[in-house]
């Protein structure tokens, strides 16, 4: 079955510190790739996705991702952590036919930063 | 733009009363989307369209029903509530195009009592 996995439930960094969550899923194919990150008591927005071409993407807030086919991996990078970046972050993954209509879920990773 | 809304942002209901959420928006897309969320268990998909007068069935869709009268609305629809719908739900919209992301509403928190 698909599943999107997200190893690590909940993560401390100090801030300034640098951060690597983790996402892996099983799929047939290589799927469409999204990471979202919510606020506390926020809705869900973008990050940054990967659906072809340059494994390294850039995104958002200074973050990262890079995909990686032969791990079945899509990691969230960001160098230097600010005291804003802490929130749920989620993985998701789609599959390329069907217009991508429907997301597969992780179940998050909370991440908290100390000062 | 105002992008996805939801309303209303806060509601509680006893057991057994009957609720609409309404979720609506501006970005001409053709899909939408209900989901709900609950602590240690993700994002769940109730149910989605993707079109007008068009439903399908997510997850998780006993207890709701969903109608896509207009092709910005898109109703959630909770006929006899249960203390398990205790939940905040997020309507989220995106465009045909496979690759484009969802785009999601600031959540609506239910608690049935």
């Amino acid at each position: 079955a698909q599943s999107v996995t997200q190893p690590d439930i909940h993560i401390t960094v100090s801030e300034g510190a640098s951060l690597e969550l983790r996402c892996n899923y099983s799929y047939g194919a290589t799927p469409y790739l999204f990471w979202y990150v919510q606020s506390p008591g926020q809705g869900l927005q973008l990050l940054l996705k990967y659906f072809s071409g340059d494994t390294l993407v850039q995104g958002i807030k200074g973050f990262e991702a890079e995909f990686k086919r032969s791990q079945s991996s899509f990691n969230l990078r960001k160098p230097s952590v600010h005291w804003s970046d802490a929130a749920e972050y989620f993985c998701a993954v789609a599959h390329p036919a069907g217009n991508n209509r429907k997301l597969i879920w992780g179940l998050g990773t909370s991440l908290a930063v100390n000062p | 733009n105002a992008g996805v809304t939801q309303t209303p942002k806060f509601r509680v209901l006893k057991t057994g009363q009957s609720m609409t959420l309404l979720c609506a928006q501006d970005m001409n897309h053709e899909y939408m989307y209900w989901y709900r969320q609950d602590p240690g268990m993700g994002l769940r998909l109730i149910h989605y369209s993707v079109g007008e007068g068009t439903t399908a069935k997510g997850e998780v869709p006993d207890g709701y029903n969903v109608s896509r009268l207009k092709k910005q609305n898109f109703l959630l629809g909770l006929e006899s509530a249960a203390p398990s719908q205790t939940s905040v739900y997020f309507c989220a919209s995106k465009t045909e195009r496979g690759y484009n992301e969802q785009f999601f509403g600031p959540g609506t928190r239910l608690t049935v009592l």
